[in-house]
């Protein structure tokens, strides 16, 4: 079946831009994560959804970051007045909270490039 | 707060011979360990997991053991192929729920392979 996929794949903005990121979670998983992965970083969690209401927010790196989850489906990830350091590849995950596996799907990430 | 930490790359190995990664974690309670892989081009797949110590995750001729009394879960194979040419990023759970909250992710480990 179709797995996560996320719009647009690659994105370039100049500072000081909104960019908004999508995230079509795999049906039927009521979890979504949002990650960032800098230039030689590991993962940094960001915010996990449950439905679509946001348990976990604590990743936020700061005000101008914040995102959205219709029911248990789309999210978006919308970055204000971008700046430099918010360059990255954006990776959104999904799971399905089973009894004993919460398995991340992952997809394949927006590499957002702020000029 | 929690932290991965794996062994710097690039690692560079012949086809055929042993492969260690290792990992090591800082958490409270009892996480969950992870590692997964990302193959040129591809998105991140979980590899295997542990959920307890003394757990043993393997697939695909890799293992990795859970060993809480040096808080390490080091990625071994055997054999390695030139198709394991990947990076392998280590993580951790801190719940224990096998993975329903955000990750933390080491920074990842890139390992080539030369035929």
């Amino acid at each position: 079946g179709a797995g996560v996929s996320q719009s647009p794949s690659n994105k370039v903005t100049e500072k000081g831009k909104d960019v908004e990121l999508r995230c079509d979670p795999i049906s039927g998983h009521t979890a979504l994560y949002w990650y960032r992965q800098r230039l030689g970083q590991g993962l940094e969690f960001l915010i996990y959804f449950q439905g679509n209401s946001a348990p976990d927010k604590s990743g936020l790196p700061s005000d101008r970051f914040s995102a959205e989850r219709t029911g248990e489906s789309v999210s978006t990830l919308t970055i204000q007045r971008t700046q430099q350091e918010d360059s990255a590849v954006y990776l959104c995950a999904s799971s399905f909270r089973g009894w004993d596996t919460y398995e991340q799907y992952f997809g394949p990430g927006t590499r957002l490039t702020v000029t | 707060g929690d932290s991965v930490t794996q062994m710097e790359g690039p690692v560079t190995l012949s086809e055929e011979a042993f492969l260690t990664i290792n990992c090591t974690y800082t958490a409270t309670g009892y996480p969950s360990l992870f590692w997964y892989v990302q193959y040129p081009g591809e998105g991140l797949q979980l590899l295997l997991k542990a959920t307890k110590a003394d757990d043993k995750g393997s697939n695909k001729g890799f293992e990795a053991t859970y060993r809480k009394e040096t808080t390490s879960f080091h990625l071994e194979k055997g054999s390695v192929q030139v198709s394991d040419s990947a990076v392998y990023f280590c993580a951790l759970s801190p719940l224990g729920g096998g993975g329903a909250d955000g990750l933390t992710f080491g920074k990842g480990t890139h390992l080539i392979i030369q035929p």
